[in-house]
């Protein structure tokens, strides 16, 4: 069955702080991977995608990771600022063009 | 552009009410797409349309209807609300089907079905 696994469901961490939001997945024949930024009470804005091919993408203080051959990805967010406060959906999709999403990993940065 | 946009931004009904939730697009994408999100749960796909006059079932289809008369709008319909459809639902576009494209997402409506 294809699953898409987020850890940790929340983080809390301090202004400035870096931290790795985690995901893994069993979705096959794999397409590719995107991560998502979604602020409370806004729809999901993409932030990164990686295909099979690729291991790093960065966008800013973001860096997202892929591992294809364990099915694990990771976004890590340097230097970390109060609006980096959001939910980060890892979304998976299916050669098919099937797309799974994460539960989400909620992240609080205090000031 | 305007992106993705959605009415009404919240919402009440009381069970056995019907009403449509709104989504329009204006970047010309072939593709668009419902969903619900509910908490502890990721986003899960209701109904989709690949371009005008065509639509399918996604993993939860039950109790919604869609329709898609022009490229730019994709109306969602609850024929008689239940309470556990209470959610918060995203519309979404891409330029075409295949999931290499970004997909936009509209800024959700809040659904509350008593």
């Amino acid at each position: 069955k294809n699953q898409v696994e987020q850890s940790p469901q929340s983080l809390i961490i301090l202004e400035g702080k870096n931290c790795t939001l985690q995901c893994n997945y069993t979705v096959s024949p794999f397409s590719n991977l995107r991560w998502y930024k979604q602020d409370t009470g806004r729809g999901p804005v993409s932030l990164t995608i990686m295909t099979f091919s690729e291991n790093t993408k960065s966008n800013g203080r973001y860096t997202a990771t892929l591992d294809a051959d364990t099915k694990q990805s990771s976004l890590h967010i340097t230097a970390s600022q109060l609006s980096d406060s959001a939910s980060y959906i890892c979304v998976v999709s299916a050669g098919d063009d099937k797309i799974i999403f994460g539960k989400g990993t909620r992240l609080h940065i205090l000031p | 552009n305007a992106g993705v946009t959605q009415t009404p931004k919240f919402q009440v009904l009381k069970t056995g009410q019907s009403m449509t939730l709104q989504c329009a697009q204006d970047m010309n994408h072939e593709y668009m797409s419902w969903y619900r999100q509910d908490p502890g749960m990721g986003l899960r796909l209701i109904h989709y349309s690949v371009g005008a006059g065509i639509t399918d079932q996604g993993e939860v289809p039950n109790g919604y209807n869609v329709s898609r008369s022009t490229t730019e709008d994709f109306p969602l319909r609850l024929l008689s609300a239940a309470p556990s459809q209470t959610s918060v639902y995203f519309c979404a576009s891409r330029r075409r089907q295949e999931s290499s494209y970004e997909q936009y997402f509209g800024p959700g409506t809040r659904l509350t079905v008593t």
